[in-house]
């Protein structure tokens, strides 16, 4: 069974930009996490899709969007960057049935200059 | 506000050793605690996962413990390995609706041969 899946691995963009990063989950996995890594907030939560649905929001700015469609795969949207966006976005992906476990993928390594 | 604590930041031990990694929660109402190991540029892998209710799992030369009165998890790992040099992230589900996942920030393990 394929894992997560998230592309691009890499991102480079300058400030003002926007970018768009994608998460494929693990088949029949119904919900979708976003999380921000950073050397000094660490793992912060971004927000939870489940079935199309925005089920959670962590605490960051309108800057930050995303979406999930009919197939479980959800895209994460930044627009106007900023240096401090630069950060590896990770999404998890679970069955969605109960607080199970989550699987991870390999994330995305955004450089915003 | 549910915060996670993981002492202690870095630990560096010779290959054989048992050792003990500390997470520490401020709010006991969780529904359950994962351990991930993280390696460099890499995403999470989900190691344990201990529901509320319990009081340990193992897998392997691994063992995670909790404590949800006096908000406390370790995971012990039995005869370490250079293999295991990674950075051990704590996790923990807050009981109610939401799915997101509270990390501390991590104890980085390195193994010497």
């Amino acid at each position: 069974k394929a894992g997560v899946t998230q592309t691009p691995r890499y991102l480079i963009k300058t400030r003002g930009q926007q970018v768009t990063l994608s998460c494929s989950p693990i088949s029949g996995h119904r919900s979708v996490s976003w999380y921000q890594q950073t050397p000094g907030q660490g793992l912060q939560f971004l927000f939870e899709y489940f079935s199309e649905t925005q089920r959670n929001k962590g605490n960051f700015p309108g800057r930050f969007s995303g979406r999930q469609f009919s197939n479980s795969r959800s895209e994460m949207n930044v627009s106007t960057l900023e240096l401090g966006d630069s950060a590896l976005y990770l999404c998890a992906s679970r069955s969605g049935s109960g607080k199970n476990i989550q699987y991870f993928g390999a994330g995305t390594r955004l450089s915003v200059l | 506000k549910q915060e996670v604590t993981q002492i202690p930041a870095a630990l560096s031990v010779p290959e054989g050793e048992n050792l003990v990694l500390n997470c520490s929660f401020t709010d006991s109402a969780i529904y359950n605690l994962q351990w991930f190991r993280q390696d460099p540029g890499k995403g999470l892998t989900s190691l344990l996962l201990i529901q509320s209710s319990q009081r340990e799992q193992t897998s392997g030369r691994l063992n995670a413990s909790l404590d949800k009165s006096s908000g406390r998890s370790t995971l012990y790992i039995a005869a370490s390995q250079p293999g295991d040099s990674a950075t051990y992230l704590c996790a923990v589900t807050t009981a109610g609706g939401s799915e997101k996942l509270v990390f501390g920030k991590g104890t980085k393990l390195t193994v010497n041969p």
